[in-house]
């Protein structure tokens, strides 16, 4: 399948544990926040988001934590699953930036062993 | 629902030629963004249409053009190709009415300039 990206940070979990990925962004006026998981050969899919008023929000496995003073946000998989291996990349729509105008980070490369 | 179809999924082009992409959003959605994925530079936004209006628009040179018609289908044309222009062209629907709508990609046409 096509390479999303070559030198991505790996984090790499056994089955049924849980991951913890990590993002930092640069812009303090970005008031809503996306998580995306991205397989090979796909377009990101949308996992989970959450808006600047909020510090943590909670789906299905998944949960987003965001910490506006160090400008730092995170997505935490419980129970980590072989289907969770993908691209994860978080991305962030400035106010004032325009409309689904997305400012996506670099990505992390989830991995996940049997 | 359909989701977001892209046509085609594979495009081979030489330098100097032009490209056109097209994208068909989820139904009922009025925006469509389109943006580039390359393994250096990430997931990059190159411009966002609504209604038929360019609305928003990313640090990309002349040559990455685009369009949206009554129906919201958009096609974005790039003009005298470059090497550097290989890439993963991914488009995004939402209903663009506001700024924290969620976007919702497609699979993306894969574009190699040789």
């Amino acid at each position: 399948g096509e390479s999303v990206g070559l030198h991505l940070p790996t984090l790499s979990v056994q089955e049924g544990d849980n991951s913890i990925i990590n993002c930092a962004y640069s812009n303090s006026a970005s008031d809503y926040f996306i998580w995306y998981k991205q397989e090979s050969g796909k377009g990101p899919q949308f996992i989970i988001d959450i808006r600047s008023n909020m510090d943590k929000r909670q789906g299905q496995r998944v949960t987003v934590l965001l910490n506006k003073t160090v400008k730092h946000l995170s997505l935490q998989i419980a129970a980590t699953q072989p289907g969770d291996s993908a691209v994860y990349f978080c991305a962030e729509n400035a106010l004032g930036g325009g409309y689904n105008k997305l400012i996506f980070g670099a990505g992390t490369r989830l991995a996940v062993h049997p | 629902k359909a989701g977001v179809t892209q046509t085609p999924r594979y495009l081979i082009k030489t330098r100097g030629q032009q490209v056109t992409l097209s994208c068909s959003p989820i139904s009922g959605h009025r925006s469509v963004s389109w943006y580039q994925q390359t393994p250096g530079q990430g997931l990059q936004f190159l411009f966002e249409y609504f209604s038929e209006t360019q609305r928003n628009k990313g640090n990309f040179p002349g040559r990455f053009s685009g369009r949206q018609f009554s129906n919201s289908r958009s096609e974005m044309n790039v003009s005298t190709l470059e090497l550097g222009d290989s890439a993963l062209y991914l488009c995004a629907s939402s209903p663009g009415v506001f700024s924290s709508d969620t976007q919702y990609f497609g699979p993306g046409t894969r574009l190699t300039v040789l």
